[in-house]
């Protein structure tokens, strides 16, 4: 069965430079949602879409912005990149019912030097 | 805002025994969804179980079974005859059902060894 596809799956950028994490949601899934999972630290919801428009938000920084396109895929851009956002970053994605489950990425892994 | 509470940070089980990891929540919705996921050292997350409120038969998957208590907002998972391969990070999760696509709140996760 498809699953859910991140890219890249590791990434290593100097602090204030731009990254750009890339999100394929199982095929005719409509939400995807994004996760950020420091060292050591439980999963920390960032920001979800539904049908193209943002659904939710939780605790993103300013400095980041995400987009769902036509194809439902999603990506996460981040900018002036601190050594704090290193961390291992989830994409999920999910079809809208009320008892649905998201289905989890194998994440991304971004080290900020 | 609701909170998910796991208070054993690491736990360890022999080989072929059974461990219980604790868990609790706090909400003022009377429906919602709970989850155990597994988190391997691949970091991969993998859905362990899952339980609606709206039922009272606690969830059971193979070897896996929750005692879920509404009333007390606890959430446990039971692993039986557990497996070199159960070990890993252990998260649990809450979930409001206004909508198809609420985000999950996780625990800060127990860690489980074990041992051979």
């Amino acid at each position: 069965a498809a699953g859910v596809i991140q890219s890249p799956r590791h990434l290593i950028k100097e602090k204030r430079e731009t990254a750009t994490l890339k999100c394929y949601p199982i095929p005719r899934h409509d939400t995807v949602y994004w996760y950020q999972q420091g060292p050591g630290q439980d999963p920390q919801f960032l920001i979800s879409f539904y049908e193209k428009m943002q659904s939710d938000k939780g605790s993103i920084p300013d400095r980041f912005s995400a987009q769902q396109f036509s194809d439902y895929h999603s990506e996460l851009n981040m900018s002036s990149l601190e050594l704090g956002d290193s961390a291992l970053y989830f994409c999920a994605s999910s079809r809208d019912l009320k008892n649905n489950e998201q289905f989890f990425g194998p994440g991304t892994r971004l080290t900020v030097l | 805002a609701q909170t998910v509470t796991q208070s054993q940070p690491e736990m360890s089980v022999q080989e072929a025994e059974t461990v219980t990891l604790s868990c609790t929540y706090d909400t003022s919705e009377s429906d919602y969804y709970l989850f155990w996921y597994k988190q391997p050292p691949s970091r991969q997350m993998i859905l362990v179980i899952r339980q609606e409120a709206y039922k009272q038969q606690n969830a059971t998957e193979n070897r896996f079974s929750v005692n879920f208590q509404k009333a007390a907002k606890s959430f446990s998972l039971k692993i039986s005859d557990s497996q070199l391969g159960d070990a890993a990070m252990y998260f649990c999760a809450y979930r409001s059902p206004y909508s198809g696509n609420t985000p999950l709140v996780f625990g800060k996760g127990t860690r489980l060894s074990v041992i051979a």
